[in-house]
């Protein structure tokens, strides 16, 4: 089944903790992207990934880092954890000639 | 930058009503339109597409038509089912953005009792 897969669904840490939030994706896309969801404010793209070893910044970059590896897999690393990073995270993938994304089902974050 | 405005929620309706849901958009370049489904609990699922001017996007009897001239896409659904309650996303994305990112509006909840 076509699909993309995140780890962990729901996640409470503490400020500073270091956390990694995995995704991956089997349909061989180019592209992936990491959004957060609050309310009110819809999703908003935090970095993504046009390909191997290609990252870039999104609306919403600081306080995360992420790494494209392979191409299946696009982790987002949260080095530092503070409460203002408590949000719904989503992934989500698509190939290079399409601007339809595939979004994963999320992971639910609360930062103490 | 680029833009999408969403009718504040919630929408709450009978099963069987009529369902519009706004949405307007702001762009520099010629953007594809979407409506994303989220049901609770769930990530964001494709509803319709539109990608070009007056295309009519069309899914599980949602339909959305692309209106360059009002810069407008919205949602509507001549008879809503209890199973429709979920929130529902416009997002929009620009084919000259590099990023390829999908700028969202902030979302409208629809509520349908039996």
């Amino acid at each position: 089944e076509a699909q993309v897969t995140q780890n962990p669904r729901y996640l409470i840490t503490v400020t500073g903790k270091k956390l990694t939030v995995t995704c991956s994706q089997n349909m061989n896309h180019e592209y992936m992207s990491w959004y957060r969801q609050d309310p009110g404010l819809g999703l908003r793209q935090i970095y993504y990934s046009m390909n191997v070893e290609v990252t870039d910044k999104g609306d919403v970059p600081e306080g995360y880092k992420v790494s494209r590896k392979e191409k299946r897999n696009f982790p987002l690393i949260l080095e530092s954890p503070s409460p203002n990073q408590t949000s719904l995270y989503f992934c989500a993938s698509s190939l290079m000639g399409s601007n339809e994304q595939f979004f994963g089902p999320g992971t639910r974050l609360t930062v103490l | 930058g680029d833009s999408v405005t969403q009718m504040e929620g919630p929408v709450t309706l009978s099963e069987e009503a009529f369902l519009t849901i706004n949405c307007t958009y702001t762009a520099t370049g010629y953007p594809s339109l979407f409506w994303y489904v989220q049901y609770p609990g769930e990530g964001l699922q494709l509803l319709l597409k539109a990608t070009k001017a007056d295309d009519k996007g069309s899914n599980k009897g949602f339909e959305a038509t692309y209106r360059k001239e009002t810069t407008s896409f919205h949602l509507e659904k001549g008879s809503v089912q209890v199973s429709d309650s979920a929130v529902y996303f416009c997002a929009l994305s620009d084919r000259g953005a590099g990023r390829r990112a999908l700028t969202f509006g902030s979302g409208t909840r629809l509520q349908v009792q039996p």
